[in-house]
This record gives C-alpha cells, sequence and structure tokens, in this order.
C-alpha cells in the first residue's frame, strides 16, 4: 500500500524562481493538508482540503503561496516568487474525513532557496 | 484557539530505562490527540491516538499515552526504552478546526 507521496524529495532554487510541490494522498482519503516545518517556527498548517474544496487557508503566508487540488489525486502548492526565507520542508499529509481521522504524512520536500 | 506545550527540547534516558515525553493542551470541545515521531531526514510517523474511551492508549512500537482531562495531559511513555527509540517526538491536538496543531517538538535521546 502506497503512502503519501511526494515530489521532489529535494529541491534547490535562486530567489525570484517558481517553485512546484507536488503530493498524491492516500488513495481513498478525502482530506488533504499541506504543513511546512521550520526550525524557527517548527510545524505549522498551511493549508487543507475537504473532497478537493480548500477549507482553510489562514496559514498561507503570503500571495506568493497558492495550492490546488484538481482532483482527489493530486494536489500543488506553489511559490511564486520564491525568496530565501521560503526555505523548509513542506509536508503533506492526507486522512479520512469522517474516519479515524487519522493524518498520515509523506516524506516531505526539503526546498532551499538561494 | 488550540494549543500544544511540549516543555522539554531535549529527555535523556538510559537504554532498558522507563521514558516519559511531556505534552499539554489547550482545546475548545473535546480534543482528539496525537502522537507522531519523526526520525532525521524522513517524515512524522503516527503513533498513537486518543479520541474517545479509555485514558490509557496504546500504539506502536510499545509506546502508550496517558490521557488526563483535568490536568489537560497526554503523555507519552514507554515502559523500556531502545536506543533505536532515539528520534524527534510531537505532539498535536485537533479540535473543531480538522488540522493538526503541533507541539515545538522533543528530542528524545537513549543512551546505550
Amino acid at each position: 500500500d502506497a503512502g503519501v507521496i511526494q515530489s521532489p524529495r529535494h529541491e534547490v532554487t535562486e530567489m525570484g524562481q517558481e517553485v512546484t510541490l507536488r503530493c498524491k494522498p492516500i488513495s481513498g482519503h478525502n482530506s488533504l493538508f499541506w504543513y511546512r516545518q521550520t526550525m524557527m517556527r517548527g510545524l505549522e498548517l498551511l493549508i487543507y482540503f475537504n473532497n478537493n474544496v480548500p477549507i482553510d487557508d489562514s496559514g498561507m503566508p503570503e500571495d506568493r503561496f497558492s495550492a490546488k487540488m484538481p482532483n482527489a489525486s493530486f494536489s500543488t502548492l506553489k511559490i511564486q516568487p520564491s525568496e530565501p526565507r521560503d526555505s523548509a520542508v513542506y509536508f503533506c499529509a492526507s486522512s479520512l474525513m469522517g474516519g479515524k481521522e487519522t493524518q498520515y504524512f509523506g516524506p516531505g520536500t526539503r526546498l532551499l532557496v538561494l | 484557539a488550540q494549543s500544544v506545550a511540549q516543555p522539554e527540547d531535549q529527555v535523556n534516558v538510559a537504554e532498558g530505562n522507563p521514558l516519559t515525553v511531556k505534552c499539554t493542551y489547550s482545546v475548545s470541545g473535546n480534543p482528539y490527540l496525537f502522537w507522531y515521531v519523526q526520525y532525521p531526514n524522513r517524515g512524522l510517523q503516527f503513533l498513537l491516538k486518543y479520541i474517545t474511551g479509555d485514558n490509557l492508549v496504546k500504539g506502536s512500537y510499545g509506546f502508550e499515552a496517558e490521557f488526563n482531562k483535568s490536568q489537560t495531559s497526554f503523555h507519552l511513555k514507554k515502559p523500556s526504552a531502545l536506543v533505536s527509540d532515539s528520534a524527534l517526538y510531537f505532539c498535536a491536538v485537533r479540535g473543531i478546526r480538522r488540522a493538526l496543531t503541533f507541539g515545538s517538538g522533543t528530542r528524545l535521546q537513549v543512551q546505550p
């Protein structure tokens, strides 16, 4: 059984470039979450979706960040333009709403913006 | 607002000894409480959760956690620590807002 899949695992880019992170949730899960982990702020929610619809995006830092979920098996988190302070590990997690509500995390994407 | 506090940045314990990693929470309504473990350069792995029922919850790898409503605590425990348990442990709470709010993490170091 495949878990949550994220790509790329590592990304190094230069300031000002567009970055796209990808996530495939566990099949059958209907909730998807994007989190960011930094030394300074720990783990924090960016946005989450229920049935492909964004429910809470209050954690999205600013307009440079956008997230989409065009279908139940795919989501993207885009940063445009990227800045050095966006350097972090970005995690995607999925769960079954109305079920046991356990969120299962992907391996993360380690982003470095130079 | 919901919040989680993990008062210890690091816990050191000798192999074979019992371990406790502390967590207190604040949330409106009934809490869903979780423990996750993170190994270096890896994602978070689910250990156990409390939703309702028995206050002592058993999870993966011999870990358990005790829910105490009056003290708003959910401490993680294991009777006998292993060197391989050394990792970063996160407590999290889910209240009305379905997303998890995480504590700052506690690094567990088990010495041989």
